[in-house]
């Protein structure tokens, strides 16, 4: 089956901590997305990637970090200068940028306390 | 960070009432809207990609429609039913230097009650 996996599903880690959210997909898509989720508020875009080593910040940047050094796997991490990292994480995935659908992974709830 | 609205925020009907919602963008530097559905527990679902001003796309009871020049998008779910009942967000894709991003509305949260 093609899709998208992240792991873990639910994740705890302390204040001061970096933590790596996987994302792995199998879609064979140029383009992958990190989405970050709080309560009341829509899907924020932190970093995107057009194609292998090639990656982009999105609107909420600071305090993570990705690289795509496949085209299969866009790793997020999760840096201690990340003043509020506990939130609902996405993954997604497209064919190309902006005007091809996207394809969501299940999601990590990070919790950091 | 661009402004995505959508209204309203929640709607409850009854199984068999047509619906829509309403997902307003800005009407300059337009590339493209996405309507997403997404279900408690599961992954966020494309419904639709539309690019072209007067768009109109259908999949089932679900349609959407689009003008770019007035910057709003409308989603229209006919005779309801409940499992229909999830969060519907719209995603605006704009050109230029912010090429590739996609910027999400807050949803709306539909409950379609048997």
């Amino acid at each position: 089956d093609g899709g998208i996996t992240q792991s873990p599903k639910y994740l705890f880690r302390k204040e001061g901590q970096n933590v790596t959210l996987s994302c792995e997909q199998n879609l064979n898509h140029d383009a992958m997305y990190w989405y970050r989720q709080d309560p009341g508020q829509g899907l924020r875009l932190i970093y995107y990637s057009q194609i292998v080593n090639d990656f982009q910040k999105g609107d909420i940047a600071e305090g993570y970090s990705v690289s795509r050094e496949k085209k299969e796997s866009f790793p997020l991490t999760v840096t201690s200068a990340q003043k509020n990292p506990t939130a609902f994480y996405l993954c997604a995935s497209s064919i190309a940028l902006t005007s091809y659908e996207q394809y969501f992974g299940p999601g990590t709830r990070l919790t950091v306390t | 960070i661009l402004n995505v609205e959508q209204s309203p925020q929640s709607l409850h009907v009854q199984e068999g009432d047509s619906t829509n919602f309403t997902c307003s963008f800005p009407s300059s530097n337009f590339y493209a809207l996405h309507w997403y559905r997404w279900e408690t527990a599961k992954s966020p679902e494309a419904l639709f990609v539309m690019t072209l001003n007067g768009d109109e796309k259908k999949k089932g009871r679900i349609s959407a429609t689009l003008n770019t020049k007035e910057g709003y998008s409308y989603l229209y779910i006919k005779g309801s039913q409940p499992e229909d009942s999830a969060t519907y967000l719209c995603a605006f894709g704009t050109g230029g230097t912010s090429y590739g991003k996609l910027t999400f509305g807050q949803g709306t949260i539909l409950t379609v009650h048997p």
